[in-house]
């Protein structure tokens, strides 16, 4: 079976500050992998995808996150984070010839203004 | 209007009282699941169902049951509610290849 492991649950971060949030999974065939973010009292929102091509992923909001298949991970990475981004992160994954998506148990972000 | 369209939004019920939760999507998509929220827990998946005829049980489908009306009706029952099934749950549908699309969620509080 599959899982996710999101190595921080919480990080706090001031303005302007980099960010390297990660992700790391289990499952030794094909996976497609996700990024989603939820802001407060709101419901998920797909920030990222990857499912084959090029291992560095550009989403929305100046989001990237590099797959890296030897390490099993999925890190999500922004060079500065704004007030705006505080919100819950979740890392999934959806192993193919599986067909539901697994998800890590989320890190929450809180930047300080 | 939305993608996935849940109802009701927020609902307060008590200890053993049935209670269902409805989700619908104009997404076209046969693919829907039902999955709850916990603080520090992600998100678990409860029930999923590949299209009308179709059906499975996700990691924590005990207390639960699901319908599938039709392709973009999708409803989760809890037969006699409890306490601890007070959570966040949401509904979702997905594409071939497509994430998953959510809905905005039901707060549920079982007292």
């Amino acid at each position: 079976a599959q899982s996710v492991s999101q190595h921080n649950h919480h990080v706090i971060l001031s303005e302007a500050a980099s960010l390297e949030l990660g992700c790391n999974y289990s499952y030794g065939g094909t996976v497609n992998l996700f990024w989603y973010v939820q802001y407060p009292g709101q419901h998920l929102q797909l920030l990222l995808k990857y499912f084959s091509g090029d291992p560095l992923v550009k989403g929305i909001k100046g989001f990237e996150a590099e797959f890296i298949k030897s390490k099993f991970s999925f890190n999500l990475r922004k060079p500065s984070v704004q007030w705006s981004d505080t919100a819950e992160y979740f890392c999934a994954v959806n192993a193919v010839g599986y067909s539901t998506l697994t998800f890590g148990k989320g890190t929450m972000l809180l930047v300080s203004p | 209007d939305a993608d996935v369209t849940q109802t009701p939004r927020n609902r307060i019920t008590k200890t053993g009282k049935r209670i269902m939760l409805e989700c619908s999507q104009t997404k076209g998509h046969d693919r829907m699941y039902w999955y709850r929220q916990d603080p520090g827990l992600g998100l678990r998946l409860i029930y999923y169902s590949f299209d009308v005829k179709d059906i499975n049980k996700g990691e924590i489908s005990d207390g639960y049951s699901v319908s599938r009306q039709a392709q973009a009706k999708f409803s989760l029952s809890l037969e006699s509610a409890i306490p601890n099934q007070t959570a966040l749950y949401f509904c979702a549908t997905s594409g071939p290849d497509s994430g998953y699309t959510f809905g905005s969620g039901t707060r549920l509080t079982v007292v």
